[in-house]
């Protein structure tokens, strides 16, 4: 069975530098979605991605984050200057999501990159 | 913020059915039910979903009232790997992000 793929698994990363979490989709999915959980809390949606653009983000996603979608296959997250708060799991999924369609497609997830700020 | 209610904890037999209630008296005609679960800290897994009628894959089964204000997720054959946290999520047919709450943690016992 297809299946969404993340990595790194766990990265380690020092205050203020740049990390890039990697992400694969599903081949024939359309929509793109980051999400995190900080340990211990719920799961929040960070941002969804549909066309190459970003179709909707959350407050947590701000001006530190961006995503992109450099080729056919990746879809990345970017935190540019990372914070002691931004150690999370980190949750990348697709969607089939057909706009014509009436279906309504379910969310499939990765397991998580577990991003450890010291 | 999420739309349902569920019991912060249930504890199932196993072997027995496990029976997961939500509450979502305010969804609208055009929200879907969606169940997922997580693992340890795994990513979350789809399980089910559904919008009016009943449900069954080979996972689960979902069951809908009539007026779509509640529904229960069943796992026929619970066993020791179904322990996890059980999201009920509604989710409107247009829009393509899904909000998680806090969930159900179901602990299978030996």
């Amino acid at each position: 069975e297809p299946e969404v793929t993340q990595t790194p698994s766990h990265q380690v990363t020092q205050m203020g530098q740049e990390v890039i979490l990697r992400c694969v989709p599903i081949s024939n999915h359309l929509y793109f979605y980051w999400y995190r959980q900080i340990l211990g809390q719920k799961v929040e949606f960070l941002v969804s991605f549909y066309n190459n653009e970003i179709s909707e983000k959350s407050e947590i996603f701000d001006d530190q984050f961006s995503v992109e979608r450099p080729d056919g296959s990746n879809f990345t997250l970017k935190i540019r200057s990372t914070k002691l708060e931004d150690s999370a799991m980190y949750f990348c999924a697709s969607c089939w999501g057909q706009p014509q369609s009436s279906y309504n497609s379910p969310l499939h997830f990765g397991n998580g990159t577990r991003l450890t700020v010291t | 913020d999420a739309k349902t209610t569920q019991p912060p904890s249930m504890d199932c037999a196993e072997g027995r059915a496990a029976n997961l209630p939500c509450n979502h008296s305010t969804i609208s005609g055009n929200e879907y039910v969606y169940w997922y679960r997580q693992i340890h800290s795994q990513g979350p897994q789809y399980i089910i979903h559904g919008l009016k009628n009943n449900e069954t894959n080979e996972m689960a089964s979902l069951i809908i009232t009539e007026d779509r204000k509640s529904s229960t997720l069943i796992l026929p054959h619970a066993t020791l790997r179904d322990t996890a946290v059980y999201y009920c999520i509604v989710r409107e047919g247009r829009d393509d992000k899904i909000i998680f709450g806090k969930g159900t943690r179901l602990h299978i016992l030996p």
